[in-house]
């Protein structure tokens, strides 16, 4: 069975950085396409960013240049370092598994929650 | 940026109706365009992938068609677990837009 258990939400401050990281079991990290999609509160879904298997990455124009999306392939976890942090960027902070042939999102975490607030 | 275009943005129906979510696309994406469900406080769960196929453990109440850049979700009959909000995406390109969501409930 397939587990994503995302961590290391919190308050910080604008400007501030923070690091998530999704822990994941019944499938290996860095064999699979791997993707952080975010929510604000009381609103949609957005994509954040996506690394593939071979270790390309993409992210969404919000974030470029501030979140670097990364893996490990000894602890099998995904992260997501955000930086240069702002109050837009306050949501719960999802992990997902993308299947490459479709692109479908087939497996989520249960998200952390990242607050932006002074 | 391609966008995706849901209507309606929220929908009131009653358990076993039959009920249509529209998701339309600016530019063609072929058939690569799933559909979400998500309930308050829950991650989203998968229902369709690849425009019309039916994940699996999804009730086949469920069903999707379309290509190019209209798309729809219909539910056959609803269920009381089927009041939630549902979302399309599309992965044709990298940049995974999801659409802004169809509130549906209970009438």
């Amino acid at each position: 069975e397939v587990q994503l258990v995302e961590s290391g939400g919190g308050l910080i401050q604008p400007g501030g950085s923070l690091r998530l990281s999704c822990a994941a079991s019944g499938l290996t990290v860095t064999a699979n396409y791997m993707s952080w999609v975010r929510q604000p509160p009381g609103k949609g879904l957005e994509w954040v960013s996506v690394i593939y298997s071979g270790g390309t990455t993409f992210y969404a124009d919000s974030v470029k240049g501030r979140f670097t999306i990364s893996r490990d392939r000894s602890k099998n976890t995904l992260f997501l370092q955000m930086d240069s942090l702002r109050v837009d960027d306050t949501a719960v902070y999802f992990c997902a598994r993308v299947r490459p042939a479709a692109g479908d999102f087939d497996h989520w975490g249960q998200g952390t929650l990242v607050t932006i607030s002074s | 940026d391609i966008q995706m275009t849901q209507s309606p943005s929220s929908l009131s129906a009653s358990v076993g109706d039959r009920v249509t979510i529209t998701c339309r696309a600016t530019q063609s994406i072929s058939d690569k365009l799933s559909w979400y469900q998500q309930r308050p406080g829950k991650a989203p769960k998968l229902l369709i992938f690849a425009a019309s196929s039916l994940e699996s453990g999804v009730p086949s109440r469920f069903s999707g068609s379309g290509s190019g850049t209209d798309f729809t979700l219909t539910i056959s009959s609803l269920q009381p677990e089927d009041f939630a909000i549902y979302y399309c995406q599309q992965s044709f390109s990298t940049s995974y837009t999801f659409g802004q969501g169809t509130k549906l409930e209970i009438k």
